[in-house]
Formats: C-alpha cells, structure tokens, sequence
C-alpha cells in the first residue's frame, strides 16, 4: 500500500527557532491535511489544503504556522517562532475518503 | 460543530474474549465514521470506516464497528481479543461535504492481558 512520508522523524529545536516539517503525500491525492498530538492527549487538526491553498483551518492554526506544496511533491508545515508548547507529534495526511496518515514527526521544543 | 466522545480512557480484556471499544458522535448531516489505531511512537493506522450501507463494517485485523445512527454510536468490536491487539484506538468523524478534516476523540487505550 503506499505510503505517507514524513521527514524528520524527530527534531529538537531552540523556543523562538524557525522549523519546517515536511511529508510526501500519496502522488494522486488531492487533499492534505495536518494535525498534531501533543504526548498524552488527543489528536487535533490543523489545517487541510486543496487546489494549492488553505480550505479549512482550526483556531490552533495562527499567524505562526504556514503550509505550502512548493514543488508539487512535498507538502510542509512551517512554524515560524516555536515555543514549548508547540512540543508535539506532528502527522500530515492525505485523501478524505480513506485518510491515510504519515508516521509522524517529533518535535521538542527546549 | 462535529464532536466524538470515547467515554473510556481505558479498556481491560482478557485475551480471547470480545472487545468493545464505545464511540459516539454528533455531526451535522450524514456522518462519516472512522476507526484509527496507534502503537507506541507509531503513527495512526487506518482500521475501517463507515460511509453508508451496512451498519456493521469490517475493517483490518478482525476489527468490526456497529453503526448506530439512533444512538450516534460508532463502537468497535472484536470477537476474540489478542494481545497484540493493545494499543491507543481513536475514533475519528467528519462531515459530508468532500476534503472535510476529521475530528478525533481522545483516545482510548486498550490492554489486552494473557
């Protein structure tokens, strides 16, 4: 079955560090979305992209965060200025019918 | 606005006997229901959904969910639980309309003794 990528798996970075997690969706999926998991509570959504722009967001998605597809391959999730509280797991996902999620992301902000 | 609820942080069952793990949800229009696994630093594992048709779905490793649209329940079920079968099981739903995100309930975590 293929198979969402996300790169890194783990990353550790500095409260106010730019970071930039990146997921290589299923090729003829049309729909990607991000949601994270802070350790312990429930999985939360994000953000979702279709047609190469923003088609829904939650609260959670502030001025902070962006998401762009630049080559038409890779699809990522910006955070511009992290604080300890964006320590999470993060997954990107595709297609609404069936969402099929990525291994996830780490992420320790210290 | 779409919620789920899994009412148990925790469910304890003997290997061989049946599982239930309770979901209910509340959505506006016709609902679409979704069964995820997680194991230990893993990432969430697709189980089953429910579209339309049949109440009850079978899904991925035994798995099965009753569809219950008077009681908005989605439980999971299987009839003979394996210890491999321990891990965190979420419920997820989302709305009708195409590229809708899903919304997760907390959580629930399964242990399945020998």
């Amino acid at each position: 079955e293929p198979e969402v990528t996300q790169t890194p798996s783990h990353q550790v970075t500095q409260m106010g560090q730019e970071v930039i997690l990146r997921c290589v969706p299923i090729s003829n999926h049309l729909y990607f979305y991000w949601y994270r998991q802070i350790l312990g509570q429930k999985v939360e959504f994000l953000v979702s992209f279709y047609n190469n722009e923003i088609s829904e967001k939650s609260e959670i998605f502030d001025d902070q965060f962006s998401v762009e597809r630049p080559d038409g391959s890779n699809f990522t999730l910006k955070i511009r200025s992290t604080k300890l509280e964006d320590s999470a797991m993060y997954f990107c996902a595709s297609n609404p019918g069936r969402p099929l999620f990525g291994s996830g992301t780490r992420l320790t902000v210290v | 606005a779409q919620s789920v609820a899994q009412p148990e942080d925790q469910v304890n069952v003997a290997e061989g006997n049946p599982l239930t793990v309770k979901c209910t949800y509340s959505v506006s229009g016709n609902p679409y229901l979704f069964w995820y696994v997680q194991y230990p630093n893993r990432g969430l594992q697709f189980l089953l959904k429910y579209i339309t048709g049949d109440n009850l779905v079978k899904g991925s490793y035994g798995f099965e969910a009753e569809f219950n649209k008077s009681q908005t329940s989605f439980h999971l079920k299987k009839p003979s639980a394996l210890v491999s079968d321990s891990a965190l099981y979420f419920c997820a739903v989302r709305e009708e309309q195409a590229g809708t995100a899903l919304i997760f309930g907390k959580g629930t975590t399964l242990s399945v003794s020998s």
